[in-house]
Order: C-alpha cells, then sequence, then structure tokens
C-alpha cells in the first residue's frame, strides 16, 4: 500500500527566509502532484512532476522529484505573507486516476 | 474554461438519513474522482468514474455510493449517515491519463456536517 509522508507538520518562518518542505513516498510511482489550499477552501493545483529529476518553479515556490529516493521537495524562496496555506503533495498510482496524499504542512508567515 | 463545479456547497443533515451530492467536471474532461477530506484522517480516495464505469474504489464501507452520467456529471451517495461522515467531500476533474495529460483539478467542495 502506498504511503506518503511529509514534514514538517507545521512550519512558522518570518517573511523573507527560506524553506523546504519534504515529501517521501513509500513505492514506485509515475506522477507527484503539490497543492495548496487555504483555510475554507479547496485544493489548488500548483506542480505535477513527472520525471526523475523534474523540476518546476513558480514565483517563489519550487519544487523537485527525485524518483529513486522517492522524495519531492518544495521549496519556497523569501517568503511573503501571501504564501501563508497548508501545502499537501499527492502521489498518483500507476495507471489509474487516484492520489494518495500526504499529511499537509501549514505554513505560516510572519510578518 | 470554466471549472469544477459542486453542489450543494454546505449541507446539514441528521444521523441515519442519505444525501447526495453532485459534481460537473470541466467540459471535456472524463475522469470525476471523489475525496473526503476530514481533520482527523486527512485527504482520502473513496472513488473514480470514467465514462460512466466506476475504475478504482477506495476503503470506504458500502454505504458510499457514486455513479457518473453520460454527461460526465457524477453523484456521490452517502446512505445513513454517521457523525463521523461530517467531512468536505472534494470532487477532482480530469481528461485521462492514458491521453497524457496528468493535471487534477478540484472543486470547491461541499461540507457536509451530520448530527
Amino acid at each position: 500500500e502506498l504511503k506518503v509522508e511529509q514534514n514538517p507538520l507545521f512550519l512558522s518562518m518570518q517573511e523573507g527566509k527560506n524553506y523546504t518542505i519534504y515529501c517521501n513516498y513509500s513505492t514506485t510511482s509515475d506522477r507527484l502532484y503539490w497543492y495548496r489550499q487555504d483555510p475554507g477552501k479547496s485544493l489548488e493545483s500548483l506542480f505535477v512532476l513527472l520525471s526523475n529529476g523534474a523540476v518546476k518553479q513558480e514565483g517563489r515556490l519550487m519544487a523537485s522529484l527525485d524518483t529513486k529516493a522517492r522524495l519531492s521537495t518544495l521549496h519556497i524562496t523569501a517568503a511573503v505573507h501571501d504564501l501563508s496555506a497548508t501545502y499537501f503533495c499527492a502521489v498518483g498510482s500507476f495507471g489509474n486516476e487516484k492520489l494518495t496524499f500526504g499529511t499537509g504542512t501549514r505554513l505560516t508567515i510572519i510578518p | 474554461k470554466a471549472g469544477v463545479t459542486q453542489t450543494p456547497r454546505y449541507l446539514i443533515k441528521t444521523r441515519g438519513q442519505q444525501v447526495t451530492l453532485s459534481c460537473s467536471p470541466i467540459s471535456g474532461h472524463r475522469s470525476v474522482s471523489w475525496y473526503q477530506q476530514t481533520p482527523g484522517q486527512g485527504l482520502q480516495f473513496l472513488f473514480e468514474y470514467f465514462s460512466e464505469t466506476q475504475r478504482n474504489k477506495g476503503n470506504f464501507p458500502g454505504r458510499f455510493s457514486g455513479r457518473q452520467f453520460s454527461n460526465s456529471r457524477s453523484e456521490m451517495n452517502v446512505s445513513t449517515l454517521e457523525l463521523g461522515d461530517s467531512a468536505l467531500y472534494l470532487c477532482a476533474s480530469s481528461f485521462d491519463l492514458a491521453g497524457g495529460k496528468y493535471e487534477q483539478y478540484f472543486g470547491p467542495g461541499t461540507r457536509l456536517t451530520v448530527t
């Protein structure tokens, strides 16, 4: 059974600082997703990573994938308050649409 | 392009009742997946429908069921509601993995409260 571990669960950081969220998964997969969720809202798609070494960047967020280590990272550069949210990674199962989600990382950016 | 829509957005039901939730995917998307989100269990996969057929199912009791119509709209039903069914139910829309398109887009969710 595919398991996805995300850490840290909670992250409080100051504006302007850099930090990384980690996502480990237990079995081979062909795709990994990052989503953002604001309180009381749905999931907003951030990135889809498909191959080993894949790196995608959007603004202050950069995601990477190491399929050999079964690890993805979401790096936040020079954090701003607007990035405060809960971030989820999700791993796809081979051949079907099912996603297995990590526990989420609640990120709070302090001015 | 319109996004994924879910109705109703909020629902309050009593234990023992049943409920039906609806999801309309993005135009052209043929796969609809359902997820339950609770503070204790996080986001859990319920089932996925493609071309009116259930292709995959999560580990939920038989009280949870769904269906998909020819226009790709999907409904999920929960019978004999329990307090633990209180959750945010999210619907995800995607084109199809076989088409090489991997993005999954989520609707706004239906917040179900069981009293």
